[in-house]
């Protein structure tokens, strides 16, 4: 157990629907990762917060959007949902954002139908 | 742009033979280089990585990686395999940057047979 919790754990969906997933990192880690894994495009870096600030961005669509809350936790929203959608997202947790080791989560896996 | 490129989508070994994945990078700038391993059903977890200090890195689960910059390569190695280390294996490099912005290899998948 890695200590970074993702919710849910599966879900699914139909296309042009909008989705939230939710990731609670580990205690103390102050950055979040977000991570697509897909068949099509493999494991891409999304976007990345730091203490509730946006720090980088991937390869993340216009449709989607993230935030980091104040306790840290952290939002990916997905919306306008289109079949190529459907993927596993990780969550990845870290103690600076830069130097130290991210801590990945179970993943949601996402099925749009 | 970074790259990574794993050789071998599936590697078939026997238990208590070598194991050796191959990955080679693609950089501009001297790379942060990672192995990650994902169970069936888990997350990713760091084996070792590379940050530009020794070599021959050693990680957890007795794998072992080689930077070798003239051949861009940073192969993954473990003298003996065991049943438990079939998983999928993810290469992954970063700007000199540390964990952020981690650009992934395809994976190889490892089988181990008994």
């Amino acid at each position: 157990d890695s200590g970074v919790t993702q919710t849910p754990k599966h879900l699914i969906t139909a296309t042009g629907q909008r989705v939230t997933l939710r990731c609670s990192p580990r205690s103390g880690d102050l950055s979040v990762y977000w991570y697509q894994q897909s068949l099509d495009q493999g494991l891409q870096f999304l976007i990345q917060y730091y203490n509730g600030e946006e720090r980088a961005k991937g390869n993340i669509l216009e449709r989607f959007s993230a935030q980091q809350f104040p306790d840290l936790h952290s939002e990916l929203n997905l919306s306008s949902l289109e079949l190529g959608d459907s993927a596993l997202y990780f969550c990845a947790s870290s103690v600076d954002g830069k130097n130290t080791e991210a801590f990945f989560g179970q993943g949601t896996r996402l099925t749009v139908v | 742009a970074q790259s990574v490129t794993q050789l071998g989508s599936h590697v078939s070994v026997s238990e208590g033979a070598l194991v050796l994945l191959r990955c080679n990078y693609s950089s501009s700038v001297p790379p942060y280089l990672f192995w990650y391993v994902q169970y069936p059903n888990q997350g990713l977890q760091l084996l070792l990585k590379y940050t530009s200090a020794a070599t021959l890195v050693k990680g957890i689960n007795g794998f072992e990686a080689e930077f070798k910059k003239s051949e861009t390569s940073f192969h993954l190695t473990k003298p003996s395999a065991h049943m438990s280390d079939a998983a999928e294996y993810f290469c992954a490099v970063s700007e000199n940057t540390g964990f952020q912005k981690l650009v992934f290899g395809t994976g190889t998948r490892l089988l181990v047979s008994p």
